[in-house]
């Protein structure tokens, strides 16, 4: 219940084209869902999140759509570029501060 | 975004020896922060919470004497890997939470040893 399950586990897409991975949780409890982006020997970066009062959340090129009814929760990445490749994380929160993590998916754009 | 300072980047050690990592908020106050290890090509594994002034509070199979936390301040927590060895080669990072939950990352460690 307290799984957090991410898909997929890789993707690569067309420079230009729109990457889509998916999460999806089971605990209602949660209610912060953010998603990172962690570049080779970094850590990771807050990306964009959503809470789920909200449906949609779009920043730039990135985009949270929120599904409560599903308890799923998707990130699209429009117009992917190569300086997207990195591997993302998604995340739900309960309560104070206990976050549990996707798996992650690998992203690869192609020039 | 809020910063999360880590340090040292990379750190090579000799087996038996201890390895301190230092983590520090730079523009924000943090009561809590977390620890974790990150194997290649896998999620992150949390290994500890650290709350300031407190002991912290490990998860199940992280040994408390091997992986020290320190957290001193609101601004400082340390992981200190005592006696280390090869199997405790990994990618160390540090959290730190903002206010009413955001979490921010360190850069991380990359920790060997030979």
């Amino acid at each position: 219940q307290q799984q957090v399950k991410q898909s997929p586990q890789s993707l690569i897409v067309q420079k230009g084209g729109i990457s889509i991975i998916n999460c999806a949780y089971e605990n209602t409890a949660f209610d912060y869902f953010p998603w990172y982006q962690q570049f080779p020997g970094k850590g990771p970066a807050l990306l964009i999140a959503i809470r789920p009062d909200v449906s949609e959340k779009k920043e730039g090129r990135f985009t949270i759509s929120f599904n409560k009814s599903a308890k799923q929760f998707s990130l699209h990445i429009m117009d992917s570029q190569p300086g997207d490749s990195a591997t993302y994380f998604c995340a739900a929160k309960a309560g104070t501060y206990k976050y549990i993590f996707g798996t992650g998916t690998r992203l690869k754009v192609l020039a | 975004g809020a910063v999360v300072s880590q340090h040292p980047s990379r750190v090579i050690c000799k087996s038996g020896t201890s390895v301190k990592i230092e983590c520090r908020s730079l523009d924000f106050q943090a009561t809590t922060m977390f620890w974790y290890r990150q194997f290649p090509k896998q999620s992150l594994m949390l290994m500890a919470t650290s709350n300031e002034g407190s002991k912290a509070t490990y998860e199940q199979g992280v040994e408390k004497d091997k992986f020290l936390i320190n957290h001193a301040s609101l601004t400082l927590s340390t992981l200190t890997v005592t006696s280390a060895h090869p199997e405790d080669s990994s990618f160390y990072i540090c959290s730190a939470l903002l206010g009413v939950g955001e979490l921010f990352f360190g850069e991380g460690s990359r920790l060997t040893v030979l």
